[in-house]
């Protein structure tokens, strides 16, 4: 069975609809923000970033949102597909360190 | 070149053997930084390397050793290592740690066990 602390927030969608991932980070110091994807068997994928000088950043089909006031973070897929299904983590950096923190990590699946 | 190798891909060793993780990237990166990532958990950074030193180690156990013989390589040697060292050890390199590159690319990973 499963043990408390491995069990990834999971959040379903179905195949076409939008999907939004939350992260709450905990430096008021952190000045950059990655988002990463993270598919079974291989490394973090880069997805997209932004620094804290900006509140919101698109890409292809995926926008970030930032909202500094409540130490928030937010990834948006447009018309999610199947091969979006992966682990999305989200990462802080520090003005002070070289260091990279991740979250705890969402598994998105996507339905038919 | 785009992207960051890394051999082997899986790795089995005893708790009594000594081997070695390699890492390569060409996108003349001058960070480089290994992780070590534990089932359903997120990466948890080891060490950093800052222009072929090494800037950051996280307390990381002496039984890991990492090398940076130039900047397009990255080495970690083990040695004596136990049973919960089991994990997927990730390296990664960004552009420069104090530019404007911050992103950080990772390789696949080597999938370690320690019998």
């Amino acid at each position: 069975g499963e043990s408390v602390g491995l069990h990834l927030p999971t959040l379903s969608v179905q195949e076409g609809d939008n999907s939004i991932i939350n992260c709450a980070y905990s430096n008021s110091a952190s000045d950059y923000f990655i988002w990463y994807k993270q598919e079974s068997g291989k490394g973090p994928q880069f997805i997209i970033d932004i620094r804290s000088n900006m509140d919101k950043r698109q890409g292809q089909r995926v926008t970030v949102l930032l909202n500094k006031t409540v130490k928030h973070l937010s990834l948006q897929i447009a018309a999610t597909q199947p091969g979006d299904s992966a682990v999305y983590f989200c990462a802080e950096k520090s003005t002070v360190t070289d260091k990279l923190i991740f979250g705890t990590g969402t598994r998105l699946q996507v339905f038919p | 070149d785009t992207e960051v190798t890394q051999t082997p891909k899986h790795l089995v060793m005893g708790m009594t053997n000594k081997k070695s993780l390699k890492c390569e990237q060409h996108m003349g990166h001058r960070a480089m930084y290994w992780y070590k990532q534990k089932a359903k958990k997120p990466p948890e950074l080891m060490f950093v390397y800052s222009y072929e030193k090494l800037s950051i180690n996280e307390s990381v156990p002496s039984r890991f050793s990492p090398e940076c013989p130039n900047s397009s390589l990255l080495n970690l040697h083990l040695h004596a290592l136990q049973p919960e060292d089991s994990a997927l050890y990730l390296c990664a390199s960004s552009p420069d740690p104090r530019g404007r590159g911050y992103e950080q690319y990772f390789g696949p990973g080597t999938r370690l066990t320690v019998t």
